[in-house]
């Protein structure tokens, strides 16, 4: 079965600083999905990127990037010039057959002014 | 404007009692899934539906119960049989394309007294 796991509970960064959040995923799959999704305090799911396993170029949307790593299973997300809004719960997740996502635990990112 | 709505955004219901969470979508997708979502855990996927007239327990399905005689419509039953009922609860849809992001509305906090 398919696990996702981010290992930081909090992070915390200052505004206009570099953040990156960790996600570890397992499957026996070779062909997938991943993504990252922001819930802020309004608690509505966002997707923020994803990640087609079979392209080997990183994701980027604008401030949003990934450092996918398909050998080491590792998906983590760099969020540059943190912005205020930034501030949410991000879950990192799988696609695995049948468009069924797995999610992982969440990470909360706070952000100081 | 397209989107996904549930009703309502809180909701009370005494211990023993079933009650039905509502999920609405315009968007003309034929996928429709519910998760629940507890602190520290994700989101857990419960039932899916990839067509009308059929629908898939997911991980935690368990003392739930979904009908999707609509295809904008996919409502959730929590019986008596839940354990733990308590819980916020997320609707999402998707397309069937190769793609298919799935959508999620504002979610239902349940609260069981």
């Amino acid at each position: 079965a398919q696990t996702v796991t981010q290992s930081q509970p909090e992070m915390s960064v200052q505004e206009a600083e570099t953040v990156t959040l960790s996600c570890t995923y397992d499957t026996s799959e070779s062909d997938y999905y991943l993504f990252w999704y922001k819930q802020p305090p309004s608690r509505q799911m966002i997707l923020v990127i994803r990640q087609e396993a079979y392209k080997q170029q990183n994701a980027t949307e604008n401030r949003f990037s990934v450092n996918f790593q398909k050998a080491a299973k590792s998906f983590s997300l760099k969020i540059s010039d943190s912005q205020l809004g930034d501030a949410a719960m991000y879950f990192c997740a799988y696609r695995r057959r049948g468009n069924k996502l797995v999610f992982g635990a969440g990470t909360i990112l706070r952000v100081k002014s | 404007d397209g989107g996904i709505t549930q009703s309502p955004k809180y909701l009370f219901r005494k211990e023993g009692q079933n009650v039905t969470l509502s999920c609405e979508q315009n968007l003309n997708h034929d996928a429709m899934y519910w998760y629940r979502q507890d602190p520290g855990q994700g989101l857990r996927l419960i039932y899916y539906s990839q067509i009308v007239n059929d629908f898939q327990k997911g991980d935690i399905a368990e003392g739930y119960s979904v009908s999707r005689e609509k295809k904008e419509s996919f409502p959730l039953t929590v019986t008596s049989a839940q354990k733990n009922p308590t819980a916020f609860y997320l609707c999402a849809s998707s397309d069937q394309g190769s793609y298919n992001e799935q959508f999620f509305g504002p979610g239902t906090r349940l609260t069981v007294l």
